[in-house]
């Protein structure tokens, strides 16, 4: 069975700082990984999703890479912003269709 | 387009006693997952329909849990009796299909008391 870990459970920056955030996973035969974003009371956006072909995927001020051979991708936020406090997930997904495991999620804290 | 609607989005209950949430995914979606969401915790995937069928069910715990997708529209997930454990937020999402373009629902809070 697919396990993800999310380090850290928390982070804390002042705003305009670049961050990153990690994911592992356990399977590596994974058919693509997929970064949400969870704001409180509220369901799940999807940020950005990397196929397994591919190795990062770019979207603004979010870039998230993938290694597969580690078991490993990371989301990397640039000059970071208030509004990008939320709880970020990222998803594994298996070669079972549209099936994902998801991390327990990092909780991020922007300062102004 | 709307998105995927979910009622009630709060729910308190005491232990033993039943529940239902309800869920309507975006027009056209086939595909429909029910998610459970403990704090602090990653969503877990309960059950995935696909039209009114169902996928998988393998992590529903079927002795207290049910869910059925009626028309391949609406879905509905009951839990019968609830215990103290439940108590998480429950989502709901649809797909078209196209791997990876999920919407998720605001999600329902359970509290069991």
């Amino acid at each position: 069975k697919q396990e993800v870990t999310q380090i850290p459970a928390a982070l804390s920056v002042p705003e305009g700082e670049n961050l990153v955030l990690n994911c592992s996973f356990t399977d590596s035969a994974i058919y693509n990984l997929q970064w949400f974003r969870q704001d409180p009371g509220k369901g799940l956006t999807s940020l950005l999703l990397i196929q397994s072909s591919q190795r990062e995927q770019t979207s603004g001020r979010l870039n998230a890479s993938l290694d597969k051979s580690s078991g490993r991708s990371t989301l990397y936020i640039a000059a970071s912003q208030p509004g990008d406090s939320a709880t970020y997930l990222c998803a594994a997904g298996p070669y079972n269709f549209n099936k994902f495991y998801f991390g327990s999620g990092t909780k991020l804290n922007v300062k102004p | 387009e709307a998105g995927v609607a979910q009622s009630p989005r709060y729910k308190i209950i005491e232990k033993r006693q039943s529940v239902a949430f309800w869920c309507n995914p975006i027009s056209g979606h086939a595909t429909l997952y029910w998610y459970q969401q403990i704090l602090g915790q990653g969503p877990k995937l309960l059950i995935q329909f696909q039209n009114n069928g169902v996928v998988d069910d393998s992590q529903l715990p079927k002795d207290r849990f049910s869910a059925e997708r009626l028309k391949g529209v609406d879905s509905t997930l009951k839990i019968q009796p609830a215990k103290l454990e439940d108590s998480a937020v429950y989502l709901c999402a649809s797909s078209s299909g196209n791997i990876g373009r999920w919407d998720f629902g605001p999600g329902t809070r359970l509290t069991v008391l």
